[in-house]
């Protein structure tokens, strides 16, 4: 059965770098998400991609954040500058025509920033 | 505001016994989504509904849209149902965009033998 992956699944990293995390979707999808979950709280939104552009964003995906497909099967979450509180698992998602439909999660990457 | 709200938080229940757990949101919704989150942290969808009612094995989902309200039951329940369930909606929106989902605090189910 197809899922969503993500990699790595634990990254560690000293506050003021850049990260970057990665995600493969379902094959034939075409919308992308990228949520966040601190510890003990619930799951936010942060971006959605279509079409090779961000479709929506919250108010948490500030200019830190970038979403990019660089190739025809990775989607990746940028992180230019990290902070203590980004420390978060971090959960990409794929849905395949819009947000209407059910959405796939990837296992998650887990963000802790020291 | 958008609000999703879950009830109960927390609920431990004794194997085979029938369960629910609710949901219930502020305004007009396009769809609600019931997730599991096993305790390593990873979410599974479990059913996506935008009216009335979704079986799967035993699980069920149901949706009342004039209350606004959904709730999720596990029959026959096992120490493996034991997660944390989470409601999340996709709410009407109006401005043309899609709209992204709002997630609920989750509720932690913990099934004894």
């Amino acid at each position: 059965e197809p899922e969503v992956t993500q990699t790595p699944s634990h990254q560690v990293t000293q506050m003021g770098q850049e990260v970057i995390l990665r995600c493969v979707p379902i094959s034939n999808h075409l919308y992308f998400y990228w949520y966040r979950q601190i510890l003990g709280q619930k799951v936010e939104f942060l971006v959605s991609f279509y079409n090779n552009e961000i479709s929506e964003k919250s108010e948490i995906f500030d200019d830190q954040f970038s979403v990019e497909r660089p190739d025809g099967s990775n989607f990746t979450l940028k992180i230019r500058s990290t902070k203590l509180e980004d420390s978060a698992m971090y959960f990409c998602a794929s849905s395949a025509t819009s947000s209407y439909n059910e959405q796939f999660f990837g296992p998650g990457t887990r963000l802790t920033v020291l | 505001k958008n609000e999703v709200e879950q009830s109960p938080q927390n609920l431990t229940a004794q194997e085979g016994e029938f369960i629910t757990i609710n949901c219930s949101y502020s305004v007009g919704i396009s769809a609600l989504h019931w997730l599991q989150q096993h305790p390593g942290g990873g979410i599974v969808s479990l059913f996506m509904l935008s009216s009335g009612k979704k079986k799967h094995g035993r699980l069920i989902a149901t949706i009342n849209i004039q209350e606004k309200h959904s709730s999720l039951h596990i029959t026959a329940s096992h120490p493996r149902d034991s997660a944390v369930y989470i409601c999340a909606v996709l709410f009407m929106n109006y401005g043309g965009s899609q709209g992204n989902l709002i997630f609920g605090k989750g509720t932690k189910l913990s099934v004894k033998p």
